[in-house]
């Protein structure tokens, strides 16, 4: 079945730097992908999608990028602020199919 | 705002009750499905509804059952309460079909069994 790994639980960064996190993949036949944010005492909202047949994609803020040969995703966040800290999930699949991973925390020093 | 409504915020009741949880979808959205969210389980996919049918079924216990009703609003059951139900419980919405589209959380009900 399809699983998904997250190379960092936790993730610290300055407040201003750009933030990185990585989600590895199992299913190669996973074709959509989604990140969520999920801040504490909230739903999980959805941040930017991509689907298999784009290797980047752009939002305000994030940038997605999808390695289909290692299959690989990373959440790019520029100048991070302090209401991005959350837990970040990669989110392979549609519909129930979604498959949620544990999620990485990023911290957002002042 | 996900625009997905779900009430109540929090729910603290005792081990044997019964408790019903309620979901608006985002308007027009006609897919609604149940998580359950513990610490020690991540994100657990429940139920999944689509235009008041049962289209999926997840890791629902047989005590929980859920409907969705012709407006499309949805209901999540659960009875013979344990402490182990004690958990968030979150709906999300989608659009038609469900393909290639993202899923629309609420912010959850918090389950608390005492």
């Amino acid at each position: 079945g399809e699983s998904v790994g997250l190379h960092l639980p936790t993730l610290s960064v300055q407040e201003g730097d750009n933030s990185i996190i990585n989600c590895a993949y199992s299913n190669s036949a996973s074709d959509y992908f989604i990140w969520y944010k999920q801040e504490s005492g909230k739903g999980p909202q959805f941040i930017i999608d991509i689907r298999s047949n784009m290797d980047k994609r752009q939002g305000q803020r994030v940038t997605v990028l999808l390695n289909k040969t290692v299959k690989h995703l990373s959440l790019q966040i520029a100048a991070t602020q302090p209401g991005d800290s959350a837990v970040y999930f990669c989110a392979p699949g549609e519909g129930f199919k979604t498959i949620f991973g544990a999620g990485t925390r990023l911290f957002v020093k002042a | 705002d996900s625009g997905v409504t779900q009430t109540p915020k929090h729910l603290i009741t005792a081990t044997g009750q019964r408790v019903t949880l309620r979901c608006s979808p985002r308007s027009g959205d006609l897919s609604v499905y149940w998580y359950q969210q513990s610490l020690d389980q991540g994100l657990q996919f429940l139920i999944q509804y689509y235009n008041g049918e049962e289209r999926a079924k997840g890791n629902i216990l047989e005590r929980f059952s859920a409907q969705q009703f012709p407006d499309l609003h949805s209901e999540l059951n659960l009875s013979s309460l344990e402490l182990g139900d004690s958990a968030l419980y979150f709906c999300a919405s989608s659009g038609q079909g469900a393909g290639n589209s993202p899923l629309h959380f609420g912010n959850g009900t918090r389950l608390t069994v005492t």
